[in-house]
């Protein structure tokens, strides 16, 4: 199975600054991966797919990045909503794996 | 669209479960559907996959329960399944049934999710 890795595993920052967090794979996924943000007691929700896709009514500070196997996520302007878990997730061949997730704190 | 899944509880290591996921504003069988777990205080688990009817509802499994759960669907009940047996402490989570999207394989929709605890 592809291993999906995550760095930092955690962070602090405040309101307004630039975040980035990445992603990297074992292997070569093309750009078959998805980015998902979590908060405590929620359900995950899509940010972004195929590496730089946003999906549909996120807002434009989320962006993302890369191919191949290094990915990253930038929030441009951390809104106090954004503190969270954000996870990535490779969809280039089953099993579908999670990387271990990126804690976005005050 | 709606997902809202059922059927968690407290089950003995070795028991069987059956979750479900009750699926409005989109037909089930027009879609992939996945199953993704969260073991308390863990990061998501991919466990399973149906595609949708035009690729025959087949599925795709998690190595760690290949084998023991079981995906399924009634689409008169425009309804999900997770059938779970041999049941383990470490598939103690929460379990959520997510749509895929139309046009690639990530999770645009997701239930609330269920508590499964298997413990003795």
């Amino acid at each position: 199975a592809i291993q999906m890795t995550q760095s930092p595993s955690s962070l602090s920052a405040s309101v307004g600054d630039r975040v980035t967090m990445t992603c990297r794979a074992s292997q070569d996924i093309r750009d078959d991966l998805g980015w998902y943000q979590q908060k405590p007691g929620k359900a995950p929700k899509l940010l972004i797919y195929s590496a730089s896709t946003p999906q549909s009514g996120v807002p434009s500070r989320f962006s993302g990045s890369g191919s191949g196997t290094d990915f990253t996520l930038t929030i441009s302007g951390l809104q106090p909503e954004d503190f969270a878990t954000y996870y990535c997730l490779q969809d280039f061949e089953f099993p579908f794996t999670f990387g271990p997730g990126t804690t976005v704190d005050v | 669209v709606q997902l809202v899944e059922s059927g968690g509880g407290l089950v003995l290591p070795g028991g069987s479960l059956r979750l479900s996921c009750a699926a409005s504003g989109f037909i089930v069988s027009d879609h992939y559907m996945d199953w993704v777990r969260q073991a308390p205080g863990k990061g998501l688990e991919w466990v399973g996959r149906t595609r949708d009817k035009v690729n025959r509802h087949t599925t795709e499994y998690a190595a760690s329960v290949r084998g023991r759960f079981i995906i399924s669907r009634d689409n008169l009940k425009n309804s999900l399944y997770l059938q779970m047996n041999s049941l383990k402490i470490e598939d103690t989570a929460i379990y959520y049934c997510a749509r895929a999207g139309d046009v690639h394989n990530h999770f645009v929709s997701w239930g609330q999710g269920t508590q499964v605890t298997v413990s003795s």
